[in-house]
Parts: C-alpha cells; structure tokens; sequence
C-alpha cells in the first residue's frame, strides 16, 4: 500500500523560500503509470493544484504559480519536492502530495485521479 | 473563483439522499473524466470517485458518480452522520493545461 509523507519547515518568513519534501513508501517513485504533484489548501478554502513531476523529470505547474514553482523528484531516495521562492502570506497553507494516476488521452498524458494523498503539512508564512 | 462550480453547502437528514452537481465546461468537464474527493474535518483529502462514476476499493455503493455534457454529479444514498465532509470535484483543463479542482461543497447531515 503507497503511502507518502510531506516533511519540512512549518514556519518561513516573507519572501523566502517554501522548502517541502514527499517521501513515499509502499511505492516506487520510477513507476511509469503516474505523476506526482502537489496541492495546497489555504485555511478554509479550496483545493489548489500546484503542479506535478515524472520520474524522468517532466514538470508541469499551475500557470498562476508557475514563475515560482519547482517542483523535482529523486529517485534515489524516493522523494518528490516542492520549493516555492518569494513567498507572502498569501502561501500560507496545508501543502499536500499525491500520487497521480497517468493516463493516455485525446492524443497525450494528462492526470487522471490522485490517490493516495499524505496527510498534509501546514505551512504558515509570517516574520 | 473555480473552474470547476459547485454548490457551497448540501445538507440532508440521516438516511436520505443528497445530490452534489459540478458544473464546468466544453474544456474540462465536456472533454475530459471527473473524479470526487471527500475530505472530513482535519483530514486530507481522499478519492471517493475516479473515471465519472467508478469507485475505488472500499469505498460504499452509496456513492455514486455520474457525468452528462459539461456537468458532473455525486449522489450519496442512506446519508449517515460520518458523511459531514466536504466534497471536492476535479478535472483536468484540456484548454489551459491544468488540473482544476472545484471549491468544494459542505455536507451537512442534519
């Protein structure tokens, strides 16, 4: 059974950088049948897709945070990361990580469903 | 404000029925499959429907998904208390090249 894991600061200050790594276990990041990505959850808001890693290193983020998002995977360790630079309050959040399932579509890959989801790291920017 | 619209809030009383709809369009819901999520309090999120209307293992067949054009919905039958969640649709954008998530829905189980 896959599980994953966010790890990483709690608390950074404005205009650094959010640093978050996945660990995932149960599971081989090297699997050609998914991505993976992460999702952030502001306090009482939505759902909010950041982007997404294969293992060969393909990215695809989110337009509205795209000039700030990397995202990398390691296959090594079997950790996916997250970092997010020139953060503002507005980044405050729970940051998620999930595996996504890959699927051929009209024509290319595109994700398919997250599943399973880590239990999710709070992250809180403020001086 | 989502791509994805759902309503902000459901509620029903034990035992009943409750429909939650997601209304996209002709580029997200229209072209591509939905899957649904449930999140209870102070929990992340889980998938409770995958490809319209298919259901992971374990999950009950008192949830049901369903899709018709643009829009998409999840009935939940014989409504129990540990339903109170909130419930997230979410498609991919063949337009803009993302994932969207709708802003989700309160279940209230009165």
């Amino acid at each position: 059974q896959v599980q994953l894991q966010e790890s990483g600061p709690g608390l950074v200050k404005p205009s650094e950088t959010l640093s978050l790594t996945c660990t995932v276990s149960g599971g081989s990041v090297n699997s050609g049948d998914y991505y993976w990505s992460w999702i952030r959850q502001p306090p009482g808001k939505a759902l909010e897709w950041i982007g997404y890693v294969y293992y060969t290193g393909t990215m695809n983020y989110n337009p509205s945070l795209k000039s700030r998002v990397t995202i990398s995977v390691d296959t090594s360790k079997n950790q996916f990361s997250l970092s997010l630079t020139s953060v503002t309050a507005a980044d405050t959040a729970i940051y998620y990580c999930a595996r996504v399932k890959r699927n051929f579509w009209t024509g290319y890959y595109i994700p398919w469903w997250f599943d399973p989801w880590g239990q999710g790291a709070l992250v809180t920017v403020s001086s | 404000q989502s791509v994805l619209t759902q309503p902000p809030s459901v509620s029903a009383a034990p035992g009943q029925k409750v429909t939650i709809s997601c209304s996209g369009s002709s580029s997200t819901i229209g072209s591509n499959y939905v899957s649904w999520y449930h999140q209870l309090p102070g929990t992340a999120p889980k998938l409770l429907i995958y490809d319209n209307n298919k259901r992971p293992s374990g999950i009950p067949d008192r949830f049901s998904g369903s899709k018709s054009g643009t829009s998409a919905t999840l009935g939940i039958t014989g409504l129990q208390t540990g339903d109170e969640a909130d419930y997230y649709c979410g498609t991919w954008d063949s337009s803009l090249n993302v994932w969207v998530f709708g802003g989700g829905t309160k279940l209230t189980v009165l």
